[in-house]
């Protein structure tokens, strides 16, 4: 069975700073996805990131970007330019075929004014 | 708007009482999952359907039951069976299709007194 541990349970970061929250993922497969969701106080889940295995090239959107390192099955998150509205717990997730999530048991990150 | 919709948010419930939690979506999507959230454990898949009049056990099924009779909906009950149901419970819809991003709804809070 797929397993997806994140190592950090609360992380701290300054307003405009950059913050990198681990992942690391245990799987026999060769194609899967893995996904970063962001679960604010009003616990609404909303997809932050997606990277497809097969792809090499490390997935970016806007200020979020990840370092996919397949070979040591990691899968880390960099938020740069911290934002109040980052505060948030993050979850690391993985998908393999049949589209069922298996997730991490989260990171808490705490923004700083 | 498309989306998720749970409900009740909130819910009480005593010991030895069945209760049933309520999904609707409007995505036209053909999967859909229950997901149950305790602190310190992420996520854990309760039960998914992947088409109308077709569902399957998630890791910890034991306790529930879900039925899939339209497209739209995927109610899960949590019987008296199930040892420790307090917990937050997530509902989420994808279109099936391997690495698509799950949407989920905002949520439901379930005690027992």
């Amino acid at each position: 069975a797929q397993t997806v541990t994140q190592s950090q349970p609360e992380m701290s970061v300054q307003e405009a700073e950059t913050v990198t929250l681990s992942c690391t993922y245990d799987t026999s497969e060769s194609d899967y996805y893995l996904f970063w969701y962001k679960q604010p106080p009003s616990r609404q889940m909303i997809l932050v990131i997606r990277q497809e295995a097969y792809k090499q090239q490390n997935a970016t959107e806007n200020r979020f970007s990840v370092n996919f390192q397949k070979a040591a099955k990691s899968f880390s998150l960099k938020i740069s330019d911290s934002q109040l509205g980052d505060a948030a717990m993050y979850f690391c997730a993985y998908s393999g075929y049949g589209n069922k999530l298996v997730f991490g048991a989260g990171t808490i990150l705490r923004v700083k004014s | 708007d498309g989306g998720i919709t749970q409900s009740p948010k909130y819910l009480f419930r005593k010991e030895g009482q069945n209760v049933t939690l309520s999904c609707e979506q409007n995505l036209n999507h053909d999967a859909m999952y229950w997901y149950r959230q305790d602190p310190g454990q992420g996520l854990r898949l309760i039960y998914y359907s992947q088409i109308v009049n077709d569902f399957q056990k998630g890791d910890i099924a034991e306790g529930y039951s879900v039925s899939r009779e339209k497209k739209e909906s995927f109610p899960l009950t949590v019987t008296s069976a199930q040892k420790n149901p307090t917990a937050f419970y997530l509902c989420a819809s994808s279109t099936g299709l391997d690495g698509g991003e799950l949407f989920f709804g905002e949520g439901s809070r379930l005690t027992v007194l």
